[in-house]
């Protein structure tokens, strides 16, 4: 049972241009979504996050939204940069719960 | 300020064999979480210790044990490995207060783990 979904498996983007990586949920009770952005040989990086009660969350060059109606959340880069090229794992998480639910990533490949 | 540090970072076992894995979280966080990334999939969580206990557990079977240490480092072991359980697995720490927001795990490197 896949609680988190990212359905596209990679995306190649033009340095410059927006970036749009997309996630669906199918469990109403999660309160938290997170991005994390994995190099080889790393461990996954904390991006950004939103909480279920807002719909937009800015930092710098990366935005999250979320549709809660939906279950679709979305990350937003821009303007994409070569040094974004990595996988990004959506997460989303129930207070209480004290367990991250991942996707299974989204390769981003920004061409210069 | 280290970030959590994982031991071995690569290791190759035979099926059958008992395997632990190594975690060193954060200074200043006191929980550890376990996670394991098979190719081409997002990590699952396998389990989570707090003033060491095993706090919480996800789908996997008892060979997966752990075990945390006053200093709040924490191992985890495999007994009669399988194919399957190759991976890379990750460890993951936060501090710990009442109402925790899921804002702030951090991740180890991972340890790849082959078995043959």
């Amino acid at each position: 049972d896949q609680q988190v979904k990212q359905n596209s498996p990679s995306l190649s983007v033009q340095e410059g241009r927006i970036s749009i990586l997309n996630c669906d949920y199918t469990n109403s009770m999660f309160d938290y979504f997170l991005w994390y952005k994995k190099y080889p040989a790393e461990g996954p990086t904390f991006l950004i996050s939103i909480s279920s009660i807002k719909d937009k969350n800015e930092d710098g060059r990366f935005t999250v939204f979320l549709n809660k109606s939906a279950k679709h959340l979305s990350l937003h880069i821009v303007p994409s940069q070569p040094g974004d090229s990595a996988v990004y794992f959506c997460a989303a998480f129930t207070s209480g719960t004290y367990k991250y639910i991942f996707g299974t990533g989204t390769r981003l490949k920004v061409l210069a | 300020d280290a970030g959590v540090t994982q031991s071995p970072t690569h290791l190759i076992k035979t099926r059958g064999q008992q395997v632990t894995l190594r975690c060193s979280p954060k200074s200043g966080h006191d929980t550890v979480s376990w996670y394991q990334q098979a190719l081409g999939q997002g990590p699952q969580f396998i389990f989570q210790y707090y003033e060491e206990e095993e706090r919480q557990r996800g789908n996997f079977p008892d060979r997966f044990s752990g075990h945390q240490f006053p200093n709040y480092s924490s191992e985890l072991n495999v007994n009669a490995l399988l194919l399957g359980d190759s991976a890379l697995y990750l460890c993951a720490s936060y501090y710990f207060v009442q109402g925790w927001s899921g804002y702030g795990y951090t991740f180890g490197s991972g340890t790849r783990l082959t078995v043959v």
